[in-house]
């Protein structure tokens, strides 16, 4: 499978909102309702953010949110903090047991 | 509190074989499916394998068929990995994550719950 498309960068000012988008295909995102999202600062193993397209864990802000259009997902930012500036990754599901993750987007707080 | 903890990594030259292991405490291991991540250095992470709860089956990125091996022991809630005819390519940061949890009955299976701090590979002459 190949790596689902994020964009490299994407930036906001503190209390602004971002959104970061992850476009796959209809044998992953567009086929099933399992897309995660993850948040890996420097040197540290990621952390699960979002699930199931729009799941969030206990312990996860609210002010993370996901949602998926076709064959793309986002994962929104609001009232961004100096804490969310981290790597962002997303995943699918792709079937038959097999999983696909985005390259990365880097989310700079300005 | 939920923790895995990776180890066995090194430096090996190409061709040779590493096996990695993530031992679990904190949480139920037996029920779980568990996976094998990766993070080359610099780069995005990508799916490597995973084992089911009783250990019955075993999924592998292609990359890595025939040469990999995941499995676990789970009297000893450990996963493993055994990694045989290493490649340059195949540096990198090895993360074991728990699949998905269950709560009031209802389990959500397709993500990656909860993660190890990693360990590293590096393949190298």
């Amino acid at each position: 499978q190949s790596a689902l498309t994020q964009p490299p960068s994407a930036s906001g000012s503190p209390g602004q909102s971002v959104t970061i988008s992850c476009t796959g295909t209809s044998s992953d995102i567009g086929g099933y309702n399992y897309v995660s999202w993850y948040q890996q600062h420097p040197g540290n193993a990621p952390k699960l953010m979002i699930y199931d397209v729009t799941k969030r864990p206990s312990g996860v802000p609210d002010r993370f949110s996901g949602s998926k259009s076709g064959d793309t997902a986002s994962l929104t930012v609001s009232g961004l903090q100096a804490e969310d500036e981290a790597d962002y990754y997303c995943s699918s599901y792709a079937g038959s047991s097999n999983w696909v993750f985005g390259g990365g987007t880097k989310l700079t707080v300005l | 509190q939920m923790q895995l903890v990776e180890s066995g990594g090194g430096v090996v030259q190409p061709g040779k074989s590493l096996r990695l292991s993530c031992a679990a405490s904190g949480f139920a291991f037996s029920p779980y499916g568990m996976h094998w991540v990766r993070q080359a250095p610099g780069k995005g992470l990508q799916w490597v394998a995973l084992v089911t709860s009783d250990g019955s089956n075993k999924y592998y990125t292609e990359s890595v068929k025939g040469r990999f091996t995941i499995s676990r022991d789970n009297s000893k809630n450990t996963l493993y990995l055994q990694m045989d005819n290493l490649r340059v390519e195949d540096t990198a940061v090895y993360y074991c994550a728990k699949r998905g949890f269950c709560s009031n009955g209802v389990c959500y299976a397709y993500h990656f719950d909860y993660w190890g701090q990693g360990t590293l590979v590096i393949v190298s002459s």
